[in-house]
Order: C-alpha cells, then sequence, then structure tokens
C-alpha cells in the first residue's frame, strides 16, 4: 500500500474553495488515489478516485499530476456542512485493507 | 437493505464481558471487511471476507477477538473478555467484490468498556 502524508488540519470560510495535497512518493505503477470523508459519529464516505490527470465530480475534484507522487482535492465554495475528516488512500490491485491515517480535519466557519 | 446497518449503535459494557456487534451489508455485496477507529485516530482494519473464501483476519489484535459471517450476508464481530482498551468505533464496511474500492461504510458501533 502506498504510504501517504496529509496536512492535521485546515480551516475556512464559507464559499472558499479547499485544497488538500496529499503526498505519495511511493505509489505503485497499478495503485489508484482514493479520498474519503468522514463526518462526526458516521463511518467514512467515498468521494472520489483517480489515476492521473483530473477528475470531477459533483462532490470534487482530484488533480494528479503526471509524476503522481501527489495529488490535491480540492472542494469548490465550500459550506458548514463540508467540516469533516478528509482521508487520501492509495489503493490498487488486489489488496483491500484500506490504509486510513489520521485524515485532514477540514474546518469551515461561517 | 439501502446501506450497510450496523447495530448496536451504542454498548457501554463492564470490563471482562463479551461483546457482540452485528453488521448488515447491502444486498449482493460479496466483500466484508470490519474496522477498529480509535478517539481522534485513523481507521485499522480487523477482518476480510469475501464470499466463501476463507477470510482475512490477520488484522484481528488478539484472540479476544474473533468474527463470523454466513454466506454473503450479517457479520457479527465478538470481542470476549473486553479491555478498556478494546474502547473504539467498531465500522463495518462492504463493497461488491474484493477489487472495487467504494466502500460503503455503516455508521458504527461504539463500544465503551467502563
Amino acid at each position: 500500500l502506498a504510504k501517504t502524508t496529509q496536512p492535521i488540519s485546515m480551516d475556512s470560510y464559507e464559499g472558499q474553495e479547499v485544497n488538500i495535497t496529499c503526498s505519495h512518493n511511493n505509489i505503485a505503477t497499478n495503485d489508484y488515489i482514493t479520498w474519503y470523508q468522514q463526518f462526526p459519529s458516521q463511518g467514512p464516505r467515498f468521494i472520489i478516485q483517480g489515476y492521473k490527470t483530473k477528475v470531477t465530480n459533483e462532490v470534487a475534484s482530484l488533480f494528479i499530476p503526471a509524476d503522481r507522487k501527489s495529488s490535491t482535492l480540492s472542494l469548490p465554495r465550500v459550506s458548514l456542512s463540508d467540516t469533516a475528516v478528509y482521508y487520501c488512500l492509495g489503493t490498487g490491485g488486489l489488496d483491500y485493507k484500506l490504509s486510513f491515517g489520521a485524515g485532514t480535519t477540514v474546518t469551515v466557519r461561517a | 437493505g439501502a446501506g450497510v446497518s450496523q447495530s448496536p449503535s451504542n454498548k457501554v459494557t463492564e470490563k471482562g464481558k463479551d461483546v457482540e456487534l452485528r453488521c448488515d451489508p447491502i444486498s449482493g455485496h460479496t466483500a466484508l471487511y470490519w474496522y477498529r477507529q480509535r478517539l481522534g485516530q485513523g481507521l485499522e482494519f480487523l477482518i476480510y471476507f469475501q464470499g466463501n473464501s476463507a477470510p482475512d483476519k490477520s488484522g484481528l489484535p488478539s484472540d479476544r477477538f474473533s468474527a463470523e459471517r454466513t454466506g454473503e450476508s450479517v457479520s457479527t464481530l465478538t470481542i470476549q473478555r473486553t479491555q478498556q482498551e478494546d474502547s473504539a468505533v467498531y465500522l463495518c464496511a462492504s463493497s461488491p467484490d474484493r477489487e472495487s474500492y467504494g466502500y460503503t461504510f455503516g455508521s458504527g458501533t461504539r463500544l465503551t468498556v467502563v
């Protein structure tokens, strides 16, 4: 499994864009980058996954440069309800043991 | 059901007692996982079930922990002779197959050992 490093916490205000960068220097060729979101008292929720370049869905965008040693999750125009812990994971092949670190706690203020 | 259901949502038990936690995965999901999450920490893998294959128990922290799953349905995680360090949220997740990373997690069971 790729080891990932991400900031412990980030603060933002409503309406701003939040960008969380994750480092994964030893990512394997067949690894994907997957992000989960976890609200208090809930299990993590899958939000986006990508291999390289850019992926966008209704929740977020994921940017992965050509060298794939890092990735950036972008949350556009955050609201108070986006306050959560965001986890970056390297996932690949048949390794199903997802490795969740401490994640990034994003706090959105009014 | 529509999502992964776990019960009970909260459990307080006395040290030394046995507890049983239940997980109902999404219908049709062949893969089922148990994780443990201590306060303020990430998730710790415990055990994995895939169809009728032998489960991967490599994450179970001690022989006091065991889990069962009947076919592709309900799973139970049992902790015997609970200790205070067992206090955590126990999360269950399911996915359509082992290569699918769109896991769906339940809301967990918060276990407090007093």
